[in-house]
């Protein structure tokens, strides 16, 4: 089976780093994504990675660790409007490119 | 402007009285699935397509049904809703092959009663 771990909810101040992990144990797999989803709203894209290490855009990053089964997605100088979910998505290493999701870290900012 | 769309974005309906949910997307994307999405257990996959009249299965298919006739067009059938079928639906697509990102539609908040 898939089992993709992250944590429920998280909070943060305004002007802070925040780092969101996430664990996964998938019977493939073929790299992960992360997306972020305001209520209510369609989850967007922020990042992939396949191969081990950090991949910064701005102010956030992911990093990645095969090995470990491992991930998580950094956030700097955080802004009221960062206060979302963020999705882990392991994309599986079969013929049909199947997205196996997480249950999403609800990320509360305050000023 | 790229995007997946989706209608209604709202629906309230009641137990057994069939309905459809339309998919559309302007990007000439080859693959095209359908999510559920219930507090707690995250977004599941229902059902996906691979191309025109390439459709199957995802994690949660029973009580959905699909059809993909045109390569733009994705619509989710629901033959007899149940109240187990309320939830938030989302399509979305990619281009294929290749790890692309997906494209969300805005989402569809289906109640049955």
């Amino acid at each position: 089976g898939q089992n993709i771990d992250q944590p429920t909810e998280m909070t943060a101040t305004e002007g802070a780093i925040v780092q969101i992990n996430c664990t996964y144990q998938t019977s493939g797999f073929n790299g992960l994504f992360w997306y972020q989803q305001h209520a209510g709203e369609a989850p967007t894209f922020l990042s992939y990675n396949v191969l081990d290490g950090l991949e910064e855009k701005g102010r956030f990053s992911s990093f990645l660790s095969r090995s470990k089964g491992y991930s998580y997605l950094l956030l700097k100088e955080l802004q009221m409007k960062d206060s979302a979910s963020y999705l882990c998505a392991v994309l599986m290493n079969t013929g049909f490119q199947k997205l196996v999701f997480g249950t999403g870290t609800r990320l509360l900012v305050s000023p | 402007e790229a995007q997946v769309t989706q209608n209604p974005r709202y629906l309230i309906t009641v137990t057994g009285k069939k309905l459809t949910v339309t998919c559309s997307q302007n990007m000439n994307h080859e693959y095209m699935s359908w999510y559920r999405q219930d507090p707690g257990l995250g977004l599941r996959q229902i059902y996906y397509s691979m191309n025109v009249e390439v459709t199957d299965k995802g994690d949660v298919p029973e009580g959905y049904k699909v059809s993909r006739k045109e390569k733009r067009n994705f619509p989710l059938i629901l033959e007899s809703p149940s109240p187990n079928q309320t939830s938030l639906y989302f399509c979305a697509s990619k281009a294929n092959p290749g790890p692309y990102e997906q494209y969300f539609g805005p989402g569809t908040r289906l109640t049955v009663t």
